[in-house]
């Protein structure tokens, strides 16, 4: 499974488009870029996955850059509710479909 | 739709004592998965089992034994608790085929003493 590289912390303003970017320079071509985000100590919340083409979502948008070596999570109107940590996966599709987790982004919201 | 439920929340053991976590879902899923997660790290996966009837290692599998009990029940069984057992431990489930994302419970907080 490919590794992922993520900013520890980013803050962001109410209201305002929150960005988090991945960074997966090994992903193979069969390989799903999923993210998913954990709230205080809750379990972790699915958000949206895609392989190549930008996806979209109730709750979120992908963009995967046309190599698949990064891509950007989009929050389009951020809300103090999803102060969470972030967590960006690469995962291929076959075999024991585990997640390998990094440490992923804490994203605070600011009032 | 209760999704994946794990009992218990919360639970306290002394080094030595044994424990089983459990963890059902209702969504007709065959792949089941555990994991822990230690403070200011991600998740590692324990053990999986990909349907009912199979189970395998994960990254992390020494100390731990699970029972695939049927479709729904993934259960995850401490036969000597260590401290360094100690941990929040995350049940997940998938269904379909391919791209289908894991499902998260709400976890079980476990201390060892």
């Amino acid at each position: 499974d490919a590794k992922t590289t993520q900013p520890t912390s980013m803050d962001c303003a109410e209201g305002r488009a929150a960005n988090l970017p991945c960074n997966h320079s090994t992903i193979s071509g069969n390989e799903y870029v999923y993210w998913y985000r954990q709230i205080h100590s809750q379990g972790p919340q699915y958000i949206i996955h895609g392989l190549k083409n930008n996806e979209t979502n109730e709750m979120a948008s992908l963009i995967i850059t046309e190599d698949r070596k990064s891509s950007t999570l989009i929050l389009p109107h951020a809300t103090l509710r999803d102060t969470a940590v972030y967590y960006c996966i690469v995962r291929v599709t076959s075999g024991t479909y585990k997640y390998i987790f990094g440490t992923g982004t804490r994203l605070k919201v600011l009032a | 739709n209760a999704g994946v439920t794990q009992t218990p929340k919360f639970q306290v053991l002394k080094t030595g004592q044994s424990m089983t976590l459990q963890c059902a879902q209702d969504m007709n899923h065959n792949s089941m998965y555990w994991y822990r997660q230690d403070p200011g790290m991600g998740l590692r996966l324990i053990y999986y089992s990909a349907s009912e009837g199979t189970t395998d290692k994960g990254e992390v599998p020494n100390g731990y034994n699970v029972s695939r009990l049927n479709k729904r029940e993934f259960s995850l069984r401490l036969e000597s608790a260590a401290p360094s057992q100690t941990s929040v431990y995350f049940c997940a489930s998938r269904g379909g085929t391919g791209n289908q994302p894991q499902h998260f419970g709400d976890g079980t907080r476990l201390s060892i003493l």
